[in-house]
């Protein structure tokens, strides 16, 4: 099984500033298939990329993916109040698919 | 529209039974592989297993092989998650998940709102 391994635990961040998430693999991970999930307190996760680099159907462009191999890191450029929230990785490239253990974003 | 309709929560006891569903609408619920989630009382997210509604064929996390069973019936358009013998470390939110199918991009695209699963005696 794939482990996915994300830091940091806890980023905190003002607003405007650029928040760089990273996720690293245990083992290659086949095609880049490797998704990125925004979720809030009381919420269900919401797809943000997919594929490492495509994002989801109405994700603003702030949002971007990058990263091949073992490295994929998630990047917001200009953090907007809504953004603070927990990040997920996971990959769906073998199975068992797997999750990484989630990046929060905070207020700083 | 996409939507996934999970039922409500459950309050249940330690050795009890339990089956939690998934109603898919606003597309052919046939053609797409259906996801289960686990997230734990402040914790992150765990892939269960998956199941394709058109035949049933399902795979399951080896975590959780033998631990539940997931099914669909394809004529309601529902997916299910069920225990034969509910344990307090299965006190979780369960989430459902479609799988887009789309080009073998196959990240969870849609999701349920979430069935919260208590276990205590």
């Amino acid at each position: 099984e794939i482990v996915l391994t994300q830091s940091p635990g806890t980023l905190s961040l003002s607003p405007g500033e650029r928040a760089t998430l990273s996720c690293r693999a245990s083992q290659t991970v086949t095609d880049r298939h490797v998704a990125w999930y925004q979720q809030k307190p009381g919420q269900a996760p919401r797809p943000l990329i997919y594929d490492a680099s495509k994002r989801a159907t109405g994700i603003p462009d702030r949002f971007s993916g990058s990263g091949s191999g073992t490295d994929f890191t998630l990047t917001i450029t200009r953090l907007e109040p809504e953004d603070f929230a927990v990040y997920y990785c996971q990959q769906y490239g073998s199975s068992p698919w797997t999750f990484g253990h989630g990046t929060t974003v905070e207020i700083k | 529209e996409v939507q996934l309709e999970q039922s409500g929560a459950e309050v249940k006891k330690p050795g009890e039974s339990l089956k939690i569903s998934c109603k898919a609408s606003g597309y052919s619920f046939s053609t797409n592989w259906i996801a289960w989630v686990r997230q734990m009382p402040g914790k992150g997210l765990e892939w269960m297993g998956i199941i394709y509604p058109g035949d049933s064929d399902t795979k399951y996390s080896p975590s959780f092989q033998g631990q539940v069973t997931i099914s669909a019936d394809k004529s309601i358009s529902t997916a299910y998650l069920q225990w034969s013998s509910l344990k307090a470390s299965d006190t979780a939110m369960y989430y459902c998940a479609r799988r887009n199918d789309v080009w073998g991009s196959f990240y969870l695209d849609y999701w349920g709102q979430g069935t919260l699963v208590t276990v205590s005696s």
